[in-house]
């Protein structure tokens, strides 16, 4: 099972770009990469997903080098609600459906 | 739909009490799963299921037992709680014949307290 790294927590403005790397040194061909979100006493929330290059939705971009080492989630112009705990997973292609949480980065939004 | 239900919202047990935490999805959807998140910490996969009648053990499985007679329901039991087991208790569950891989869906969890 591929293994994620982050940066244990993050301080950011109203208003600026956040970008949250994650390492996964050992990600298998097959895996995609899966970000979630947590709000206290929530449960996580999917925000985007992708395999290689760019993708982006309404929330998030996410950017994934060619050796796929690792990712960088962007979140553009956040604001005081963007404030949670942002997860990081290598999904499991190998078909045992083990997904495995890191300790997430924790963002602080401040005004 | 209600998605991922869960029930209680909080319980409160002495040592050596059972109980099962309840789980259910309205979604159809195969897979389900339990994590226990502790204060401050990451969440940490219990058991999951890919369908009805086939589970496996995640991350943490010691103390708790599962079984998944149907499709939207995963019960989790605490044979015999312990203070180890005092964390919020979240269920998931995805679709594995959709696109989005690894799309889980969270309920809204479980705060157990073992005294």
């Amino acid at each position: 099972l591929a293994k994620t790294t982050q940066p244990i927590s993050m301080d950011s403005y109203e208003g600026q770009e956040v970008n949250i790397t994650c390492s996964h040194n050992n990600i298998a061909t097959n895996d995609y990469i899966t970000w979630y979100q947590q709000f206290p006493s929530q449960g996580p929330r999917f925000i985007i997903q992708g395999y290689k290059t760019k993708v982006t939705n309404e929330v998030a971009s996410l950017f994934i080098p060619a050796d796929r080492k690792s990712s960088t989630l962007s979140l553009p112009r956040v604001s005081l609600s963007d404030t949670a705990v942002y997860y990081c997973l290598v999904g499991d292609s190998s078909g045992t459906y083990k997904y495995i949480f890191g300790t997430g980065t924790r963002l602080k939004v401040l005004a | 739909n209600a998605g991922v239900t869960q029930t209680p919202k909080f319980q409160v047990l002495k040592t050596g009490q059972s109980m099962t935490l309840q789980c259910a999805q309205d979604m159809n959807h195969e897979y389900m799963s339990w994590y226990r998140q502790d204060p401050g910490m990451g969440l940490r996969l219990i058991h999951y299921s890919v369908g009805a009648g086939i589970t496996d053990q995640g991350e943490v499985p010691n103390g708790y037992n599962v079984s998944r007679s149907t499709t939207e329901d995963f019960p989790l039991r605490l044979l015999s709680a312990a203070p180890s087991q005092t964390s919020v208790y979240f269920c998931a569950s995805r679709d594995l014949a959709g696109s989005s891989y690894n799309e889980q869906f969270f309920g809204p969890g479980t705060r157990l307290t073992v005294l």
